[in-house]
């Protein structure tokens, strides 16, 4: 079975500040792993997705996250936070092979202030 | 860009009745979905739909459940007999190629009564 655990509901940062939102997943098969996020009042939004090509993956507004395989994480990163970056933002994790459902974690709502 | 569509934003209903919560996908898709995220919880997987029949469902997904695309645009999501923990919200997801780049709609929320 597969699952991922994001650490902490809720995450504050100030703007400008480093941005870091851990994610850790468990999966007995190489995975693809995934960020969504979902502003309010809208459906998730894809951020990026690792599907075992770089370890290091860019995603749409300046985010990124690394895939490391000893660390089972999958965290997701942004150097300088933006007040439009306050929103909710959801890790998940599929397995690599053919037609799977995505497993998502908890969610962790990340707070910009100015 | 294209979107996911999901009615209505807001459903609320008595314990017993039935729902039927509606999507229509991206009209180029292949796969869809169901998800459902309780106020506080993880979004949860309940079903996925590919070639006019179920491909996977969830211990979530009994016998209450179904799902049925009945034009070639719509993707419904049935409750038969509603109970208090189905109040949640629902999201409908749409791919070409599974769930590697799944869209998902802004969701709808159930509250039961």
């Amino acid at each position: 079975a597969q699952s991922v655990t994001q650490l902490g509901s809720h995450v504050s940062v100030s703007e400008g500040a480093l941005v870091l939102l851990r994610c850790n997943y468990s999966s007995s098969v190489p995975p693809y792993l995934f960020w969504y996020v979902q502003y309010p009042n809208q459906g998730l939004q894809l951020l990026l997705k690792y599907t075992s090509a770089a370890t290091l993956v860019k995603g749409i507004n300046g985010f990124e996250a690394e895939f490391k395989k000893s660390e089972t994480s999958f965290h997701l990163t942004k150097p300088s936070a933006h007040m439009s970056d306050a929103a909710e933002y959801f890790c998940a994790v599929t397995m690599n092979t053919g037609f799977q459902k995505l497993v998502f974690g908890t969610g962790t709502r990340l707070l910009v202030s100015p | 860009e294209p979107e996911v569509t999901q009615t209505p934003s807001h459903q609320v209903t008595q314990m017993g009745q039935e729902v039927i919560l509606r999507c229509v996908p991206i009209s180029n898709h292949l796969y869809f979905y169901w998800y459902r995220q309780i106020l506080g919880q993880k979004v949860e997987f309940l079903v996925s739909f590919y070639n006019n029949e179920i491909s996977e469902k969830s211990e979530i997904f009994d016998d209450q459940f179904s799902v049925e695309r009945p034009d070639g645009s719509n993707f419904t999501l049935k409750i038969r007999s509603t109970k208090l923990e189905d109040s949640a919200m629902y999201f409908c997801a749409s791919s070409v190629v599974g769930p590697e780049k799944l869209f998902f709609g802004s969701g709808t929320q159930l509250s039961v009564l």
